[in-house]
Protein backbone atom coordinates (compact mmCIF):
# COMPACT_ATOMS: atom_id res chain seq x y z
CA UNK A 1 0.00 0.00 0.00
CA UNK A 2 1.23 3.62 -0.71
CA UNK A 3 1.44 5.50 2.62
CA UNK A 4 3.29 8.92 3.06
CA UNK A 5 3.79 9.22 6.34
CA UNK A 6 5.12 12.64 7.98
CA UNK A 7 6.76 13.97 11.05
CA UNK A 8 5.12 15.01 14.78
CA UNK A 9 4.00 18.22 15.51
CA UNK A 10 6.01 21.09 16.36
CA UNK A 11 6.03 24.30 18.72
CA UNK A 12 8.28 27.21 17.14
CA UNK A 13 9.38 30.50 18.47
CA UNK A 14 9.26 33.61 15.84
CA UNK A 15 12.32 33.87 13.78
CA UNK A 16 13.14 30.03 14.18
CA UNK A 17 13.10 27.14 11.66
CA UNK A 18 11.02 24.03 11.38
CA UNK A 19 11.92 20.81 9.51
CA UNK A 20 9.48 18.26 8.46
CA UNK A 21 9.88 15.03 7.18
CA UNK A 22 7.65 12.80 5.02
CA UNK A 23 8.14 9.16 4.93
CA UNK A 24 6.87 7.25 2.06
CA UNK A 25 6.59 3.49 1.33
CA UNK A 26 4.66 1.60 -1.46
CA UNK A 27 6.24 3.13 -4.56
CA UNK A 28 9.60 3.59 -5.92
CA UNK A 29 10.31 7.41 -4.32
CA UNK A 30 12.92 8.48 -7.32
CA UNK A 31 9.62 8.48 -9.89
CA UNK A 32 7.49 10.68 -8.75
CA UNK A 33 7.55 14.31 -7.15
CA UNK A 34 6.50 15.25 -3.43
CA UNK A 35 4.39 18.60 -3.11
CA UNK A 36 4.21 20.39 -0.09
CA UNK A 37 1.07 22.05 0.56
CA UNK A 38 -0.35 24.08 4.00
CA UNK A 39 -3.40 25.03 5.49
CA UNK A 40 -3.66 27.55 8.20
CA UNK A 41 -6.89 27.23 10.62
CA UNK A 42 -9.84 27.63 9.05
CA UNK A 43 -8.53 28.52 5.75
CA UNK A 44 -8.23 26.68 2.25
CA UNK A 45 -4.98 24.78 0.93
CA UNK A 46 -1.96 26.73 -0.44
CA UNK A 47 0.93 25.39 -2.61
CA UNK A 48 4.50 25.80 -0.81
CA UNK A 49 6.79 23.87 -3.72
CA UNK A 50 7.52 20.57 -5.35
CA UNK A 51 10.51 18.28 -5.58
CA UNK A 52 11.81 15.86 -8.01
CA UNK A 53 12.22 12.38 -5.90
CA UNK A 54 14.83 11.65 -8.52
CA UNK A 55 16.93 14.05 -9.91
CA UNK A 56 16.11 16.82 -6.57
CA UNK A 57 15.01 19.32 -9.07
CA UNK A 58 13.23 21.95 -7.01
CA UNK A 59 10.41 25.08 -7.41
CA UNK A 60 8.74 27.00 -5.43
CA UNK A 61 6.28 29.16 -4.99
CA UNK A 62 7.21 32.85 -5.11
CA UNK A 63 5.50 33.44 -1.69
CA UNK A 64 8.20 31.27 -0.26
CA UNK A 65 10.97 31.70 -2.28
CA UNK A 66 14.27 32.36 0.46
CA UNK A 67 12.18 30.96 3.38
CA UNK A 68 11.10 27.24 1.90
CA UNK A 69 14.04 24.55 1.30
CA UNK A 70 12.67 21.30 -0.62
CA UNK A 71 15.16 18.38 0.09
CA UNK A 72 15.19 14.33 -0.06
CA UNK A 73 16.59 11.76 0.60
CA UNK A 74 16.30 8.98 -2.15
CA UNK A 75 18.10 6.00 -0.13
CA UNK A 76 15.31 6.40 2.53
CA UNK A 77 12.47 7.35 0.48
CA UNK A 78 11.74 10.78 2.55
CA UNK A 79 11.42 14.47 1.60
CA UNK A 80 12.07 17.05 3.90
CA UNK A 81 10.28 20.82 4.01
CA UNK A 82 12.29 23.15 6.04
CA UNK A 83 10.66 26.52 6.75
CA UNK A 84 12.93 29.74 8.11
CA UNK A 85 12.26 32.88 9.88
CA UNK A 86 9.24 31.59 11.15
CA UNK A 87 6.32 34.01 12.31
CA UNK A 88 2.92 33.79 14.29
CA UNK A 89 1.26 34.03 10.69
CA UNK A 90 2.75 30.53 9.12
CA UNK A 91 1.28 28.75 12.19
CA UNK A 92 -0.66 25.76 10.07
CA UNK A 93 -0.77 22.16 9.18
CA UNK A 94 1.60 21.52 6.28
CA UNK A 95 1.23 18.42 4.14
CA UNK A 96 2.94 16.39 1.72
CA UNK A 97 1.53 14.85 -1.44
CA UNK A 98 2.47 12.78 -3.94
CA UNK A 99 2.94 14.41 -7.91
CA UNK A 100 -0.45 13.83 -8.95
CA UNK A 101 -1.57 14.64 -5.32
CA UNK A 102 -3.63 11.42 -5.12
CA UNK A 103 -1.90 10.13 -1.93
CA UNK A 104 -1.07 12.91 0.86
CA UNK A 105 0.60 12.46 4.51
CA UNK A 106 -1.45 12.63 7.59
CA UNK A 107 -0.45 16.59 8.22
CA UNK A 108 2.04 18.17 10.78
CA UNK A 109 0.48 21.04 12.75
CA UNK A 110 3.11 23.74 13.31
CA UNK A 111 2.96 26.03 15.53
CA UNK A 112 4.44 29.64 15.87
CA UNK A 113 4.10 31.22 19.29
CA UNK A 114 6.58 33.51 21.41
CA UNK B 1 -1.18 32.57 -10.40
CA UNK B 2 -4.76 31.26 -11.65
CA UNK B 3 -7.79 31.78 -9.90
CA UNK B 4 -10.20 29.13 -8.55
CA UNK B 5 -13.35 30.28 -7.55
CA UNK B 6 -15.78 28.21 -5.86
CA UNK B 7 -19.66 28.93 -5.02
CA UNK B 8 -21.76 28.05 -2.50
CA UNK B 9 -19.08 28.78 -0.09
CA UNK B 10 -21.12 26.61 2.41
CA UNK B 11 -24.62 24.54 1.39
CA UNK B 12 -26.90 22.64 3.85
CA UNK B 13 -28.34 19.65 2.78
CA UNK B 14 -30.06 16.81 3.68
CA UNK B 15 -29.19 13.14 2.99
CA UNK B 16 -30.52 11.59 0.03
CA UNK B 17 -30.06 15.02 -1.88
CA UNK B 18 -28.66 15.93 -5.49
CA UNK B 19 -26.17 19.05 -4.53
CA UNK B 20 -23.84 20.40 -7.11
CA UNK B 21 -20.80 22.92 -6.19
CA UNK B 22 -19.17 25.46 -8.97
CA UNK B 23 -15.80 26.23 -9.79
CA UNK B 24 -14.64 28.89 -11.60
CA UNK B 25 -10.71 29.32 -13.03
CA UNK B 26 -9.71 32.97 -13.68
CA UNK B 27 -8.11 31.57 -16.94
CA UNK B 28 -8.55 28.42 -19.38
CA UNK B 29 -7.30 25.22 -18.07
CA UNK B 30 -8.56 22.71 -20.50
CA UNK B 31 -9.65 19.81 -18.27
CA UNK B 32 -6.36 20.36 -15.66
CA UNK B 33 -8.94 20.24 -12.32
CA UNK B 34 -8.96 18.21 -9.22
CA UNK B 35 -11.71 17.72 -6.66
CA UNK B 36 -10.79 17.12 -2.96
CA UNK B 37 -12.83 15.69 0.15
CA UNK B 38 -11.55 16.35 3.13
CA UNK B 39 -13.11 16.16 6.81
CA UNK B 40 -11.86 18.08 10.20
CA UNK B 41 -8.87 16.70 11.23
CA UNK B 42 -7.96 14.57 7.97
CA UNK B 43 -6.09 15.41 4.98
CA UNK B 44 -7.95 16.42 1.66
CA UNK B 45 -8.65 13.17 -0.44
CA UNK B 46 -8.62 13.29 -4.54
CA UNK B 47 -12.09 12.65 -5.62
CA UNK B 48 -12.12 13.71 -9.32
CA UNK B 49 -9.14 14.13 -11.41
CA UNK B 50 -8.67 15.50 -15.30
CA UNK B 51 -12.09 17.58 -14.27
CA UNK B 52 -14.44 14.03 -14.56
CA UNK B 53 -12.68 10.83 -14.03
CA UNK B 54 -13.36 9.41 -10.46
CA UNK B 55 -10.71 8.58 -8.56
CA UNK B 56 -10.37 5.05 -7.44
CA UNK B 57 -11.93 3.52 -4.74
CA UNK B 58 -14.59 6.62 -4.78
CA UNK B 59 -17.79 6.37 -4.60
CA UNK B 60 -19.56 6.12 -8.02
CA UNK B 61 -22.17 8.88 -6.66
CA UNK B 62 -19.77 11.75 -7.02
CA UNK B 63 -19.01 12.93 -10.62
CA UNK B 64 -17.78 15.96 -12.11
CA UNK B 65 -17.89 17.73 -15.48
CA UNK B 66 -16.38 20.64 -17.23
CA UNK B 67 -13.90 22.25 -19.47
CA UNK B 68 -11.81 26.17 -19.93
CA UNK B 69 -13.05 27.92 -17.14
CA UNK B 70 -16.46 25.97 -15.36
CA UNK B 71 -16.82 23.15 -13.86
CA UNK B 72 -18.89 21.04 -11.41
CA UNK B 73 -18.59 18.78 -8.55
CA UNK B 74 -21.80 16.65 -8.40
CA UNK B 75 -22.53 14.54 -5.17
CA UNK B 76 -26.01 12.60 -6.69
CA UNK B 77 -27.28 11.19 -3.70
CA UNK B 78 -26.20 12.50 -0.29
CA UNK B 79 -24.74 10.48 2.11
CA UNK B 80 -24.26 11.01 5.82
CA UNK B 81 -20.54 10.33 5.50
CA UNK B 82 -20.55 13.01 2.62
CA UNK B 83 -20.90 16.27 4.86
CA UNK B 84 -17.51 17.95 4.41
CA UNK B 85 -15.51 20.45 2.61
CA UNK B 86 -14.74 20.24 -1.01
CA UNK B 87 -11.70 21.79 -2.86
CA UNK B 88 -11.63 22.53 -6.45
CA UNK B 89 -7.66 22.64 -7.68
CA UNK B 90 -6.34 23.70 -11.07
CA UNK B 91 -3.38 21.42 -12.02
CA UNK B 92 -3.09 23.10 -15.18
CA UNK B 93 0.07 25.44 -14.09
CA UNK B 94 2.42 25.94 -11.24
CA UNK B 95 1.96 27.22 -8.87
CA UNK B 96 -0.96 24.35 -8.56
CA UNK B 97 -3.83 26.85 -7.13
CA UNK B 98 -7.41 25.79 -4.76
CA UNK B 99 -10.49 27.22 -4.63
CA UNK B 100 -11.89 28.49 -1.81
CA UNK B 101 -13.47 25.78 -0.13
CA UNK B 102 -17.63 24.48 -0.31
CA UNK B 103 -18.39 23.40 3.76
CA UNK B 104 -21.33 20.88 3.04
CA UNK B 105 -23.76 20.87 6.02
CA UNK B 106 -26.75 18.91 7.36
CA UNK B 107 -29.70 20.60 6.97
Amino acid sequence: QVHLVQSGAEVKKPGASVKVSCKTSGFTFSQYAVHWVRQAPGQSLEWMGWINGGNGNTRYSQKFQGRVTLTRDTSAGTAYMELSGLKSEDTAVYYCARSTFDIWGQGTLVTVSS
Amino acid sequence: DIQMTQSPSSLSASVGDRVTITCRAGQDISTFLNWYQQKPGTAPQLLIYAASRLQSGVPSNFSGSGSGTDFTLTISSLQAEDFATYYCQQSYSTPPTFGQGTKLEIK
